[in-house]
């Protein structure tokens, strides 16, 4: 079954304290994107990839790192969470940058204390 | 940075009647997109739209490409209870390869 899985599902944490939100799609795409959903804003671009190896930021960058080692693996770092950093969590695929049928996960609740 | 709005946030409706809800941005974007999101779940891509005044059409869903690419609509006819969630525009900017996203319209389909 084509998918996106994110890991973990939910997750409450302290300020300051590493974390990883894991993410992989089994479509062999090359587009692959983290977006934070906060109630009012919609869902806002965090950093996109294009291939791998190839990243870039999107509208809210600060505060969270990526890596695209792998073409299906893509995780989302947060080095230093901070409570503004509570929020929910989507990564998504699409089969390239111009197609623009974009594959979401289920997402990732992250509450940062 | 770029913004797009919709209207209206939120919408309580009768089974059965027709839906139109609209998304507008202060620049151009190359696609439009109009997703929806149920509870507990991530978006759904429901029309994508790739060319000024283009108006396309999935099932009871339509939706239109503005001619200034600085619009887009949707329309839901005949509502049913699975309607119910929430409706994203996403804008497509070629040139930075981003996708940004409305706020939403929360939908409510009353029996």
């Amino acid at each position: 079954e084509a998918q996106v899985t994110q890991n973990p599902r939910y997750l409450i944490t302290v300020t300051g304290k590493k974390l990883t939100v894991t993410c992989s799609q089994n479509m062999n795409h090359e587009y692959m994107s983290w977006y934070r959903q906060d109630p009012g804003l919609g869902l806002r671009q965090i950093y996109y990839s294009m291939n791998v190896e190839v990243t870039d930021k999107g509208d809210v960058p600060e505060g969270y790192k990526v890596s695209r080692k792998e073409k299906r693996n893509f995780p989302l770092i947060l080095e230093s969470p901070s409570p503004n950093q509570t929020s929910l969590y989507f990564c998504a695929s699409s089969f390239d940058g111009t197609a623009y049928e974009q594959y979401f996960g289920p997402g990732t609740r992250l509450t940062v204390t | 940075g770029q913004q797009l709005n919709q209207s209206p946030q939120s919408m309580f409706i009768q089974e059965g009647e027709d839906v139109s809800m609209n998304c507008t941005s202060s620049s151009i974007f190359n696609t439009w997109l109009w997703y929806k999101q149920d509870p507990g779940e991530g978006p759904v891509l429901l029309i994508a739209l790739y060319k000024a005044g283009e108006l396309t059409s999935n099932g009871r869903l339509t939706a239109q490409f503005g001619i200034t690419r600085k619009d887009s609509f949707l329309n839901i006819s005949a509502s049913i209870p699975s309607d119910v969630g929430i409706y994203f525009c996403a804008g497509f900017d070629n040139y930075g390869q981003n996708f940004v996203f409305g706020p939403g319209t929360r939908l409510s389909v009353l029996p």
